[in-house]
């Protein structure tokens, strides 16, 4: 069974730096060719994707938030982080981390397990 | 970059309506389109890939079409559970982009 769960801090302030942890079970990127990718909500407002990181260490981040995005992952924990630098309270949101699986026909398919998420409020 | 629209925004139903929501992407993506619900306050679920692939243990009221630029989501006979937000998304290649979402109500 997957599953992810996203922890960091819950309240940032502006200009600071947000690091966020993704920690996961029921695959590894060492046996698995998979993705593990972010993405966010502001409140009441639609989902949109951040970044994704692969198995092979490739990295992809969405273009308007590129330069100030960077993801990792440590194999041996488990774990996938993401750091977004030059918070602003418009960056306030629910931060979730997302499973990217690999089917039998060997294509990449769209996230599928998610984890609960964590709220992230940028103020002063 | 490839945009994402859904329409419409938003719609009302009555339970057993069938409710159609449409996704267009401004560049070709093949099939690589995907359809999440997120009920409210809770986290995205997949429903469908592949356009018109339904994930395990999806109802089968709902169903997916289209191929290229224009996808459809179709839930076949509206439920009281079905009021949520619905998310088309583009996964063939980064960035992978989501509509802006269509929240359905009863």
């Amino acid at each position: 069974q997957i599953t992810l769960k996203e922890s960091g801090p819950t309240l940032v302030k502006p200009t600071q730096t947000l690091t966020l942890t993704c920690t996961f079970s029921g695959f590894s990127f060492t046996t698995s060719r998979v993705g593990v990718g972010w993405i966010r909500q502001p409140p009441g407002k639609a989902l949109e994707w951040l970044a994704i990181i692969y198995w092979d260490d490739d990295q992809r981040y969405s273009p308007s938030l590129r330069s100030r995005l960077t993801i990792t992952k440590d194999n041996s924990k488990n774990q996938v982080v993401l750091t977004m630098t030059n918070m602003d309270p418009v960056d306030t949101a629910t931060y979730y981390c997302a499973h990217r699986p690999r089917y039998d026909n060997n294509f990449l398919g769209p996230f599928d397990i998610w984890g609960q998420g964590t709220m992230v409020t940028v103020s002063s | 970059d490839i945009q994402m629209t859904q329409s419409p925004s938003s719609l009302s139903a009555s339970v057993g309506d069938r409710v159609t929501i449409a996704c267009r992407t401004s560049q070709d993506i093949s099939n690589y389109l995907a359809w999440f619900q997120q009920k409210p306050g809770k986290v995205p679920h997949l429903l469908i890939y592949a356009a018109s692939t339904l994930e395990s243990g999806v109802p089968s009221r709902f169903s997916g079409s289209g191929s290229g630029t224009d996808f459809t989501l179709t839930i076949s006979s509206l439920q009281p559970e079905d009021v949520a937000t619905y998310y088309c998304q583009k996964y063939d290649s980064a960035p992978l982009t989501f509509g802006g979402g269509t929240k359905v109500e009863i």
